[in-house]
């Protein structure tokens, strides 16, 4: 069975430019999550989907962070403009549903270096 | 608050020898206590996962206790190996309108040989 698949891997870019993150969950997962993880500290949860809808976003800086689930499969994480204090990984999740009975598989994230 | 706290930060240890991991946390209504697993440069992966009437479970040489009562969670890993060397995250869900999911920090172990 394939794992989560993210790119890039790796990303620098300057404060005030934009940058989109790719997410492909496992086969037949349903919930998919975006986590930011800052050194040192645990993920955090930015957005939550639930097929190609939106089930918890409470914790996403909406005015610069914007995530869509089109089709219920991929996904993609935009910022802009990206902030010196974005710099993190960023993981992306997935699970069969929402329910937290559920493992998630996390894939290998990405991690963003904003100069 | 829904908070999730871990300690220590941070462990060194000689290969082969035991170590035990503390997760406190003060999430409600709880749901399940998990710990993962995070290489460096590797997302987490999951080790148990336990509810609310379990008290231990364990995944080969992990060991995970659960005190509901206290609020209080320890993993125990026995002769360590150098590949046991990472980060261990205790992560707490609870239940509520939008399912919440608490992360704690983590702590870093290091296995000497």
């Amino acid at each position: 069975e394939a794992g989560v698949a993210q790119s890039p891997r790796y990303k620098i870019i300057e404060k005030r430019q934009s940058v989109a993150f790719w997410c492909n969950p496992i086969s037949g997962h349903a919930t998919l999550y975006w986590y930011q993880q800052i050194l040192g500290q645990g993920p955090k949860l930015l957005i939550q989907f639930q097929n190609n809808g939106v089930v918890d976003d409470s914790q996403l800086p909406k005015d610069r962070f914007s995530a869509e689930r089109l089709k219920g499969v991929d996904s993609t994480l935009k910022i802009q403009p990206a902030k010196l204090e974005d710099s993190a990984v960023y993981l992306c999740a997935s699970s069969l549903e929402g329910d937290l009975a559920y493992e998630q598989y996390f894939g290998p994230g990405t991690r963003l270096t904003v100069t | 608050k829904n908070q999730v706290e871990q300690s220590p930060q941070s462990l060194i240890i000689l290969e082969g020898k035991n170590c035990t991991l503390q997760c406190n946390y003060t999430v409600s209504p709880f749901s399940n206590l998990r710990w993962y697993k995070q290489d460096t440069g590797r997302g987490p992966v999951s080790l148990t996962i336990m509810t609310f009437s379990e008290n231990t479970k364990s995944n080969g040489r992990y060991t995970a206790t659960l005190d509901a009562d206290t609020k209080q969670s320890s993993l125990h890993i026995t002769a360590s190996q150098l590949s046991d060397s990472a980060s261990y995250i205790c992560v707490v869900s609870a239940y509520s309108s939008a399912s919440k999911i608490i992360f704690g920090s983590g702590t870093r172990l290091s296995i000497r040989p």
